[in-house]
């Protein structure tokens, strides 16, 4: 099974400026990466698949990167609904598919 | 893409078992695979299970070997999980979901909560 290892577990930024979150896996999923928003009390949201690939209905201030074992997410300038917990889910080796633990994107 | 609807909330006691269900509309079920993720309190996301309703095959995560059945019914767009031997640490929010072919889940459902509670 494919471990993956997100970080921050919490990130403190402001509005308008950016975040980056990292996941990282624990063998290379090529770019099978996919990044999910989750709001309190909501099912998760699909941003980004591929390792890149923005959702459809994806604002383009949601960019993601990398391939093999090392990603990033990354929100350009942060609005206040994008405040929330990103997963980060591999779906190179599956069943089973797995997921990060989680960041927190906190308002500071 | 597919909308998923599952069934509300539950209340069990330790040792009984729970049936929660999934209808999907506005796609085409049987092209889609199923999966099972659960979200304890404040946890983030756990992969439980997955099948393919038109093949009728079912994967399971090895924590739940023995434990957890999926079924779908192709006529009515329902698929189905079923958790037994229920324990206090499967107090969680179960949430379907429709996976790519490739993987990756383009649709969840709202999420059903069950709580485990003597």
């Amino acid at each position: 099974e494919i471990v993956m290892t997100q970080s921050p577990a919490t990130l403190s930024v402001s509005p308008g400026e950016r975040a980056t979150l990292s996941c990282r896996a624990s063998q290379s999923v090529s770019s099978n990466l996919a990044w999910y928003q989750q709001k309190p009390g909501q099912a998760p949201r699909l941003l980004i698949y591929g390792a890149s690939t923005r959702a459809t209905g994806i604002p383009a201030r949601f960019s993601g990167s990398g391939s093999g074992t090392e990603f990033t997410l990354t929100i350009s300038s942060l609005q206040s609904e994008d405040f929330a917990v990103y997963y980060c889910q591999q779906y190179n080796t599956w069943p089973p598919i797995t997921f990060g633990q989680g960041t927190r994107l906190e308002i500071k | 893409q597919v909308q998923l609807v599952q069934s509300g909330a539950e209340v069990k006691k330790p040792g009984s078992s729970v049936r929660v269900s999934c209808k999907a509309s506005g796609g085409t079920f049987n092209t889609h695979t199923i999966s099972w993720v659960r979200q304890a309190p404040g946890q983030g996301l756990e992969w439980m299970a997955r099948i393919i309703p038109i093949l009728g095959i079912a994967n399971y995560a090895q924590k739940f070997q023995g434990r957890v059945t999926i079924t779908a019914d192709k006529s009515t767009s329902t698929a189905y999980m079923e958790l037994g031997s229920l324990r206090s640490g499967d107090t969680a929010v179960y949430f379907c979901a429709s996976l790519t072919q490739s993987g990756f889940i383009d649709s969840w459902g709202q999420g059903t909560l069950v709580t485990v509670s003597s």
